[in-house]
């Protein structure tokens, strides 16, 4: 099955500067990649996803790029607010029309620093 | 409020007891599913439904069992409770967008089984 992993697991930026989570993925048919913000005591959000026939979007300060080459795939925040602190998981999945099922990675926890 | 909510928010009940979790989406969602999040954050599918159908069954004790009285419910049933069973249960749904299915989380039901 589909093995994903995440780097790093947590992660410390002064506010205003850059973050960056990047994870791989094992199965080369996942042709799917969200991003999931998840707050203290909350469900994860989705923020933002990217297909595999894509290889980078954006959506105002965060950013997806995928390599479905090398088989990875990171979130890129930019002038980062202490509101994006939170745990970011990516996940991948193969779409199978009403089958999906999401593999997560491991959780980064982003601390943003005032 | 257009969502996923999840009944109750907490749950903690001793081993061997029987409880069960209830969730509903609003959204005209087709796709619901369960997910379970241990203490290391790590999230694991366990069901999936599509339409009242069992689409995905992971690797899960039958102690476990859903149930979908309609595309808008979907509840999930523990037996006989383990001190394993303690974490916090995640209901999510989803709908088709282009040739993939975004799945939208509720709020989470933590369970404690002393």
């Amino acid at each position: 099955g589909e093995n994903v992993e995440q780097h790093p697991s947590t992660l410390s930026v002064q506010e205003g500067d850059s973050a960056v989570i990047k994870c791989t993925y094992s199965d080369s048919a996942s042709n799917y990649f969200p991003w999931y913000k998840q707050e203290l005591g909350k469900g994860p959000q989705l923020i933002i996803d990217i297909r595999s026939n894509v290889g980078e979007k954006k959506d105002q300060r965060i950013a997806v790029t995928l390599n479905k080459t090398a088989k990875h795939f990171s979130l890129h925040i930019t002038e980062t607010q202490p509101e994006d602190s939170a745990v970011y998981f990516c996940a991948a999945s193969i779409s199978n029309f009403g089958n999906e099922k999401l593999t997560f990675g491991t959780g980064t926890r982003l601390t943003i620093i005032p | 409020d257009t969502a996923v909510s999840q009944t109750p928010k907490y749950l903690v009940t001793q081993m061997g007891n029987d409880k069960s979790i209830k969730c509903e989406q609003n959204l005209g969602h087709d796709t619901m599913y369960w997910y379970k999040q241990d203490s290391k954050k790590f999230l694991k599918i366990m069901f999936s439904y599509n339409n009242k159908e069992l689409i995905i069954n992971e690797t899960v004790p039958n102690r476990f069992s859903p149930k979908s009285p309609d595309k808008a419910h979907l509840n999930l049933h523990i037996n006989s409770l383990e001190l394993g069973d303690s974490a916090v249960y995640f209901c999510a749904s989803s709908y088709r967008t282009g040739l993939v299915y975004e799945q939208y989380f509720g709020p989470g039901t933590r369970l404690t089984v002393t």
